[in-house]
């Protein structure tokens, strides 16, 4: 199925980097969510994004619906070993009323302390 | 319960035997989702539940793959003769009407032998 491009596939970062990731699309998303998904368990939601341009920030994560609708990206800020886990994008376009979202492969995330 | 519950959290089955596993969405929330995970993969779509609309079943990758809902509340998913290639951990996620946002269940982790 159709499917939304996640960059990096992985990372390893040391404690208190900055990181950065992000999802493309080759058509235009109305919405762009962002999840965490911890070892062992469901994903969590951390950001939803409604508008181009849109900036919104949950505690040290910040996340941004691209002007062109077709991106997002997530940052986390000072990374802290919590930080592990898989980060996936789910977005969804003008597929009227249909709410079934496309998912990105996931950033596996790995802090070293 | 507050969240999505699954059961059973695991389950072990021999190639060929039938497994259902079970979704208790949130309360009030009409719209439920299954997933499949492989491992190290992203989540891959199988069926929707929308209230009382026929369900969107476009993700089911065989006919082996079956899912039910009982109103707007427990969903069971049903895969019958199960092959080795089935071992994924299956996610159920359910949303309120006309929300984007989906809240997971911790899945269950089916392993066929």
């Amino acid at each position: 199925g159709q499917q939304l491009n996640q960059s990096p596939q992985s990372m390893f970062i040391q404690e208190g980097e900055d990181v950065s990731m992000n999802c493309t699309s080759s058509s235009i998303f109305n919405t762009w969510l962002w999840y965490k998904q911890d070892p062992g368990e469901g994903p969590v939601l951390l950001i939803a994004l409604y508008k181009a341009g849109e900036l919104t920030s949950n505690g040290r994560l910040t996340a941004q619906f691209g002007i062109t609708r077709k991106d997002s990206f997530l940052n986390i800020s000072a990374s802290i070993p919590s930080d592990v886990g898989i980060y996936f994008c789910a977005g969804r376009g003008n597929a009227g009323n249909n709410r079934k979202l496309i998912w990105g492969l996931g950033t596996s995330l790995a802090v070293n302390p | 319960g507050a969240g999505v519950s699954q059961s059973p959290s695991n389950k072990v089955t021999e190639k060929g035997k039938d497994v259902e596993l079970r979704c208790d969405p949130i309360s009030g929330h009409t719209a439920l989702y299954w997933y499949r995970q492989r491992l190290g993969q992203g989540l891959e779509f199988l069926i929707y539940f929308q209230g009382n609309s026929a369900p969107d079943k476009s993700g089911l990758p065989s006919d082996r793959f079956s899912a039910e809902r009982t109103g707007e509340s427990v969903s069971t998913l049903t895969i019958q003769r199960t092959q080795q290639e089935d071992s994924a951990v299956y996610l159920c996620a359910s949303s309120f009407p006309r929300a984007l946002e989906q809240f997971f269940g911790p899945g269950t982790r089916l392993t066929v032998l």
